[in-house]
């Protein structure tokens, strides 16, 4: 079974330059992830979906960050304009479904790809 | 913020020896889930264990959970070069919130 795909894994840009990121999920998988990771730190839920509808955002900064899930499959993840602070790993994941009662499923992560804002 | 707080921050040990990994967390959860990351890689999903579970093995793995301490502990037995890595908990209320990590080194 084929994992969670990323791209590009490394990406480095100038600040107030934009980058967009891609994801696949693994096939059949309904629920996708976005999480940014500061060095040092764990991962930070920035958005979910499941299916192509947004189930939680609250995290993501919506002046700079988007997101879209075009026909539930693949991801795109856009920052514009980035900042320094944004210089960071995001990770894409995916999950069978969402259990009922606000619990999720096992997820499965991507390699992730690395950010770098200078 | 963030919800999981891993104790220690790093541990180093020999092949061979147990490794022990603490995280504490503040708010009631539905499950705690532990993961692996190897340094540049993506995270692998380790063992969940649900709030009304206390204990639960995976080969070398060990979890246990407190749900009246909000604790959970990850025992490795018998570790190997190969279980470098960070290891992070993740607790499970409305989403999955993670904890910063240990950095756990196995020397050879």
């Amino acid at each position: 079974e084929a994992g969670v795909a990323q791209s590009p894994r490394y990406k480095i840009i100038e600040k107030r330059q934009s980058v967009a990121f891609w994801c696949n999920p693994i096939s059949g998988h309904a629920t996708l992830y976005w999480y940014q990771q500061i060095l040092g730190q764990g991962p930070k839920l920035l958005i979910q979906f499941q299916n192509n509808g947004v189930v939680d955002d609250s995290q993501l900064p919506k002046d700079r960050f988007s997101a879209e899930r075009l026909k539930g499959v693949d991801s795109t993840l856009k920052i514009q304009p980035a900042k320094l602070e944004d210089s960071a790993v995001y990770l894409c994941a995916s999950s069978l479904a969402l259990a009922g009662g606000g619990r999720t499923d096992t997820q499965y992560f991507g390699p992730g790809t690395r950010l770098t804002v200078l | 913020s963030q919800q999981g707080e891993e104790d220690p921050q790093a541990l180093s040990i020999q092949e061979g020896e147990n490794a022990t990994m603490n995280c504490s967390y503040k708010t009631s959860i539905n499950n705690l889930q532990w993961y692996r990351q190897n340094s540049g890689r993506g995270l692998v999903h380790l063992i969940l264990i649900r709030s009304n579970e206390r204990e639960k093995h995976s080969g070398r793995l060990r979890v246990t959970l407190d749900t009246s301490k909000k604790s959970s502990s990850l025992l490795i037995t018998a570790s190997r070069a190969a279980d470098t890595a960070s290891y992070f908990c993740a607790t499970d209320g409305s989403r999955l919130t993670f904890g910063e990590g240990t950095q756990l080194t196995v020397n050879p």
